[in-house]
């Protein structure tokens, strides 16, 4: 069974540094992966989908790689600001039969400090 | 569009009780998610649609779990009776899914707390 990894659990930074999160799986016959971000209390949010043959997508500030082969992920935020602080799931797809083969990782919860 | 709407927000009952988890996906959506979210388990799916039918159900946890989808714009996630490990924040997501695209629009969540 896939399982995937965040780690830190919990990350702390300064407004104004840019970050990394990191996100590695086991089984790397994915079809994609995404990013999400929640907010306490709310829902989850897409922030970046990367399918299986692409290495980068980006959106604004941030920027989400992905090495299939190691089965690695990372998350790069750019110039951080306390409205970034959240938790930072990240899910793998096993096909593209499904949402059924989503997995998520158990998050990294951020704060960003004025 | 209103977004994936739940209800409700917030459920506190006592063990044994039945509870009737609701949910409206997004209008055109054809897929439709329940998961729970606990600390120590993180996300898990636990049972989803497709155009209401339910396609895949391995992840509701025993008999005391049930859900439906009579209609294309309602859901329900029922437990019966309810046991405090049951405690939990459940969200419902939807997608249109063709070619599975990522795009799942999750709800606010209902907590739910089993005395």
């Amino acid at each position: 069974k896939q399982e995937v990894t965040q780690i830190p659990a919990a990350l702390s930074v300064p407004e104004g540094e840019n970050l990394v999160l990191n996100c590695s799986f086991t089984d790397s016959a994915i079809y994609n992966l995404q990013w999400f971000r929640q907010d306490p209390g709310k829902g989850l949010t897409s922030l970046l989908l990367i399918q299986s043959s692409q290495r980068e997508q980006t959106s604004g500030r941030l920027n989400a790689s992905l090495d299939k082969s190691s089965g690695r992920s990372t998350l790069y935020i750019a110039a951080s600001q306390p409205g970034d602080s959240a938790t930072y799931l990240c899910a793998v797809t096993r096909d593209q039969t499904g949402a059924n083969n989503l997995f998520f990782g158990t998050g990294t919860r951020l704060t960003v400090i004025p | 569009d209103a977004g994936v709407i739940q209800s409700p927000r917030h459920e506190v009952t006592e063990m044994g009780q039945e509870v009737t988890l609701r949910c409206k996906p997004i209008s055109g959506h054809n897929s439709l998610f329940w998961y729970r979210q606990t600390m120590m388990r993180g996300l898990e799916l636990l049972i989803y649609f497709n155009n209401n039918v339910p396609i895949d159900d391995s992840g509701m946890p025993e008999d005391r779990f049930s859900a439906k989808m009579p209609n294309a714009s309602f859901s329900t996630l029922k437990i019966q009776p309810s046991e405090p490990r049951d405690s939990a924040v459940y969200f419902c997501a939807s997608t249109l899914l063709r070619v599975y695209s990522g795009e799942l629009f999750f709800g606010e969540g209902s907590r739910l707390t089993v005395l």
